[in-house]
Order: structure tokens, then sequence, then C-alpha cells
């Protein structure tokens, strides 16, 4: 059974960078039959899309955080990560990795989230 | 603001069927995009409950249901359970801009 886990530290302080790891475990990330990607969640507010990794490496990012972000991959760990830099208060979120369909592109696999707190 | 519209809340007394709308446009589901929905459980991670359209994933409950037509897709629950009390999203493809997929603002179902 396939799970995703995320992993990173839950405070980061204002301008400095959020690093965030997603481990898959019983299954492969070179599985070509999904991409990998990052979601966020503020406190109280709806789902925001950061971003994707295909099984090669290719990525793509939401405009809006695109300049800030960039998502990798580490085959030998079975991980993906993420990267925000100079984050601000509205970086504050629950980060949740998740599983894609390449063929119907629904979310089929979610970790469980970790919450991120901008604060000095 | 999401390009697909939810209401912000819907209700419903258990044992009562409720329906919950996904209104996008022709660069999303008018476009031939699919619809899928997810239920978030309070405190919990998202969880997929329909996919492309109408198809539910091993283990949800044939009480949840799913269509598309045009440019709005809509979820439907019969025999409204307290467990169901949670949060509803559509999900699609869009088009427009940059391409990409989208989610709509969510949906707060209450069990009354």
């Amino acid at each position: 059974q396939v799970q995703l886990q995320e992993s990173g530290p839950g405070l980061v302080k204002p301008s400095e960078t959020l690093s965030l790891t997603c481990t898959v475990s019983g299954g492969s990330i070179n599985n070509g039959a999904y991409y990998w990607s990052w979601i966020r969640q503020p406190a109280g507010k709806g789902l925001e899309l950061i971003g994707r990794i295909d099984y090669s490496g290719n990525t793509k990012y939401n405009p809006s955080l695109k300049s800030r972000v960039t998502i990798s991959r580490d085959s030998s760990k079975n991980q993906f990560s993420l990267t925000l830099t100079s984050v601000t208060a509205a970086d504050t979120a629950v980060y949740y990795c998740a599983r894609v369909d390449v063929s119907f592109w629904f979310f089929d696999l979610w970790g469980r989230g970790t919450l991120v707190t901008v604060s000095s | 603001q999401s390009v697909l519209t939810q209401p912000p809340s819907v209700s419903g007394a258990p044992g009562q069927k409720v329906t919950i709308s996904c209104t996008g446009s022709s660069t999303n589901f008018g476009a031939g995009y699919d619809a899928h929905w997810y239920q978030q459980l309070p405190g919990t991670a998202p969880k997929l409950l329909i996919h492309d359209n109408t198809n539910r994933p091993s283990g949800v409950p044939d009480r949840f249901s799913g269509s598309k037509s045009g440019s709005s897709a809509s979820l439907a629950i019969t025999g409204l359970q307290a467990e169901d009390e949670a949060v509803y999203y559509c999900q699609s493809y869009d088009s427009s801009q940059s391409g990409d997929w989208v989610f709509g603002g969510g949906t707060r179902l209450t069990v009354l």
C-alpha cells in the first residue's frame, strides 16, 4: 500500500527558505503513471496547488509562486521535495504532498500534511 | 477566487439528500475536462471521493455520486449521516492562462 509522508521544520522565519520532503513508501516515484505534487491550505481556507514533478524530473509551478518555488526529486531515496524562498506570514499553511494520476489528472493519494508557520 | 465556484455551505438532516454544485466555464468542464471530488473531514487530509465525473474509488459508499453536464458538475449525497459532515472540494483542469489543475473553493456540509 503506497503511502506519502511529509517532513520538515514546522517553523520558518520570515524571508528565509521553507524546505519540505515527501517520502513515498510502498511504491516508486519513478512510476510513469503518476505525477507528484505539493498543495497547501492556509487555516480555514481552500486548497492551493503549488506545483508538480513527473517521473523524469519535469516540473510545473503555480504562476503565482513560480519565482519562489522549486520541486525536485531524489530517486535513490524515493522522495520529492519542495523549496519555497523568501517566505512571509502569508505562506503559513498546512502543506500536503499528493500523487496525481497521469491519465485522468486527479489526486488519488495524499499525505497527512504538515503545518508550517512563518514567524520570527 | 477560484475558476470553479462552489456554494460556501449546505446542510441537511440525517437521511436526507444534499447536492453540492461546482460551476465552471468553457475552459474547464465546458471544454470536456473531468470533474473530481474530495472529502476533507475535520483535521484530516482531503480524500478522493469521486473521479472522472462519476466514478467512486474502492471503499467509497454508493451514497456518494457525481455528475457533470455542460460547464457544471454536482456531487450528491443520499441517506445523509453525521459522519458526512466535512468540506467537499471539486477539482478539474483549466486551460486558461498557463493551464493547470484547479480546485473549487470548497463547500462545508453540516448535518443538522
